[in-house]
């Protein structure tokens, strides 16, 4: 079985600060992993996606994030964040061949003038 | 290319009702997977399905079902509402060969 940690539910950061969102996972299998966005009322976006290859990812709206197996890691980073970054963000980790995602907690990322 | 579109937005239901949500994937897009929201429990997966086959299924009551159409349309049902299952339900469509799925805007269930 699968299971994502965010290890933190609410980010605080002054905006055009570098910013770093914490995600572990637990597999016993090769895994596909995501960065969703969520904004109020509003379904989940994709961020960036990691199937194989290189293990840093770039996404759209500048985030990009680097794929750690030994860590078991995935953390999504933005070198200069904007007030409209201000959502939520989902880790997600799914096997190979299933839509059958498993979210993490999320976390809320405020960015402050 | 039209996103993923589910109806209604908003739907307001009393205990013990049935209800039914209808999703319409990406044009192309032969899977389809629902997820239910809330603050306590966060996102958890409730089924998927793949050319009008349930291919996995969540930790959910039998309440809780689901179907897929030939077009690959989804509609998922739920009966005997609680009001735990007050939430917002998210379907997901993706071209089922692995890889990303891409949400609709949701369904906010509210149950009174």
């Amino acid at each position: 079985a699968q299971s994502v940690t965010q290890l933190d539910s609410q980010v605080p950061v002054f905006e055009e600060a570098p910013v770093e969102l914490r995600c572990n996972y637990s597999s016993s299998v090769s895994v596909y992993l995501f960065w969703y966005v969520q904004y109020p009322n509003q379904g989940l976006q994709l961020l960036l996606k990691y199937l194989s290859g290189s293990t840093l990812v770039k996404g759209i709206n500048g985030f990009e994030a680097e794929f750690n197996k030994s860590q078991t890691s995935f953390h999504l980073r933005k070198p200069s964040v904007h007030i409209s970054d201000t959502a939520e963000y989902f880790c997600a980790v799914t096997r190979g061949g299933t839509y059958k995602y498993i979210f993490g907690t999320g976390t809320r990322l405020k960015v402050l003038a | 290319k039209a996103g993923v579109t589910q109806t209604p937005r908003y739907l307001i239901k009393t205990r013990g009702q049935q209800v039914t949500l209808s999703c319409s994937p990406i044009s192309g897009h032969r899977s389809v997977s629902w997820y239910q929201q809330t603050p306590g429990q966060g996102l958890q997966f409730l089924f998927e399905y793949f050319s009008e086959t349930q291919r996995n299924k969540g930790n959910f009551p039998g309440r809780f079902s689901g179907r897929q159409f030939s077009n690959s349309r989804s509609e998922m049902n739920v009966s005997t509402l609680e009001l735990g299952d007050s939430a917002l339900y998210l379907c997901a469509s993706s071209n089922g060969q692995g890889g990303e799925a891409f949400f609709g805007q949701g369904t906010r269930l509210t149950v009174v």
